[in-house]
């Protein structure tokens, strides 16, 4: 099955400092999810982006598909900023389920 | 616009009791539905998909079954709740025939005792 594995497990930074966040998959990509996993457990959804990079404010996702990696830029963080960042790997074929394989999320913790 | 809601927000439960949850999208028309399960410290992962009204496929095997008895409706039950179940519910919509771009619910937290 698909595997995603995520990189790193956790990151402390201080306020101001960039952040990189990896997304290895271990299958060929259709889609790729970043999310925030909030401390209650919602997911905020930051980018769809199944190849190619997107940004949204201080955020930049870019996905490489034939390296078969995604990343999740942060710039100037914030102490707001931390919390829990997954990945989600969409399906590698045609099909009803559009199953979502997540990884197990970097834990960032941005320091003032 | 499209809601996704979810209830109950939180549930705490006895081991051996049943269990339902729900899931609600309003205005979608023939979405696909998922549910998603996260034990405390675990990795997110589907349980259950629907492509349609009375459709439900399981994903993963956890002793729970799910219903779709409405287009916008996904429920999640089961009789008998094992301390094993005990975690985050998260259900989500998406329209395969745009992307497989998925949206999320706000989850409900349930614990076993």
């Amino acid at each position: 099955g698909q595997q995603v594995q995520q990189s790193p497990a956790s990151l402390v930074l201080q306020e101001g400092e960039n952040a990189e966040l990896q997304c290895n998959f271990s299958t060929s990509l259709n889609s790729m999810q970043w999310f925030y996993q909030r401390p209650g457990g919602s997911l905020v959804s930051l980018f769809y982006n199944p190849s190619g990079t997107k940004h949204s404010g201080r955020l930049t996702s870019t996905t490489v598909i034939k390296e078969r990696r995604s990343s999740l830029h942060i710039s100037s963080s914030q102490t707001t900023d931390s919390g829990t960042y997954l990945c989600a790997l969409g399906p590698n074929s045609g099909g009803s389920n559009a199953k979502l394989t997540f990884g197990k999320g970097t834990k960032l913790s941005v320091k003032s | 616009a499209q809601t996704i809601h979810q209830w109950p927000v939180a549930e705490i439960k006895a081991v051996g009791s049943p269990l339902s949850l729900g899931c609600t999208i309003k205005g979608k028309s023939s979405p696909n539905l998922y549910w998603y399960w996260q034990a405390t410290g675990g990795t997110l992962q589907q349980l259950f998909y629907s492509i349609t009204v009375g459709q439900v496929e399981s994903v993963v095997q956890l002793n729970l079954s799910a219903s779709r008895p409405k287009d916008d409706q996904f429920i999640l039950s089961t009789e008998k709740l094992l301390l094993s179940h005990s975690g985050f519910y998260l259900c989500a919509w998406s329209l395969l025939r745009q992307n497989y771009e998925q949206y999320f619910g706000p989850g409900t937290r349930l614990t076993v005792l």
